[in-house]
């Protein structure tokens, strides 16, 4: 089993939709988790951390279930720019430094 | 604003040859890491450091070295390329415990350097 998990998608939804990804992960010794984007061909960059309480920022929403063991990401009011590749990352400590594993992505397209 | 330059957008290379891959972070980070990043695989740890002149392999060294004479400056090296080491390549780097104390630096994100798109003929 991967040790994190998406559906790579392409998850194709219109303008002002709401969609939502998950992304489960096997270790229970995971510490912190995050998601990132990446654009077509860009690097990947740090969309929001993913607290234990759940966060917001604006239209994206971070959710965290420990007893389940996955993490989710909402987005609310879809628009064309946040067409790109939703990556979620989950960190767990190795001793001298945590060790990062990142999902394959999900990627999402918001048409007209 | 973090800066992670890698020094070659693309690179094409021939089999057997010797690569060298260079990135040079400005933020005084401990943490350097060198990702690869292919089709349906994901991103995949190569080798990362947390200091100078200490490196640790990641999930997929076999193939590739380092070299982290400097703080600043992480180099990935090809000893003899390969086509099967065609790839993007990403270099990223992250505050250490020295910066943020050692439970924090666990919940640092990643800053990722533009990558390098590495093509082995």
């Amino acid at each position: 089993r991967k040790e994190v998990e998406q559906d790579p998608g392409p998850f194709n939804v219109p303008e002002g939709a709401t969609v939502a990804f998950n992304c489960t992960y096997s270790n229970s010794a995971s510490q912190s988790f995050f998601w990132y984007r990446q654009d077509c061909r860009k690097e990947p960059k740090l969309l929001m951390s993913v607290y234990s309480s759940g966060n917001e920022d604006g239209r994206f929403t971070a959710q965290l279930n420990r007893a389940s063991q996955y993490i989710s990401l909402l987005i609310r009011d879809s628009k064309l720019s946040d067409s790109a590749t939703y990556l979620c990352v989950v960190t767990r400590p190795t001793g001298t430094a945590s060790k990062l594993t990142f999902g394959t992505g999900t990627r999402l397209q918001v048409t007209l | 604003d973090v800066k992670v330059t890698q020094s070659s957008r693309y690179l094409v290379k021939r089999t057997g040859e010797k690569v060298f891959l260079e990135c040079v972070q400005d933020m005084d980070h401990e943490n350097m890491f060198w990702y690869r990043q292919d089709p349906g695989l994901g991103l995949r740890l190569i080798y990362f450091s947390y200091d100078v002149k200490m490196k640790e392999k990641g999930d997929i060294p076999e193939g590739y070295s380092v070299s982290r004479e400097k703080k600043e400056r992480f180099s990935l090296i090809l000893e003899s390329a390969s086509t099967n080491q065609t790839s993007m390549y990403l270099c990223a780097s992250s505050p250490g415990p020295g910066t943020l104390g050692r439970l924090s630096s666990y919940n640092s994100p990643l800053h990722f350097g533009n990558g390098t798109r590495l093509t082995v003929t």
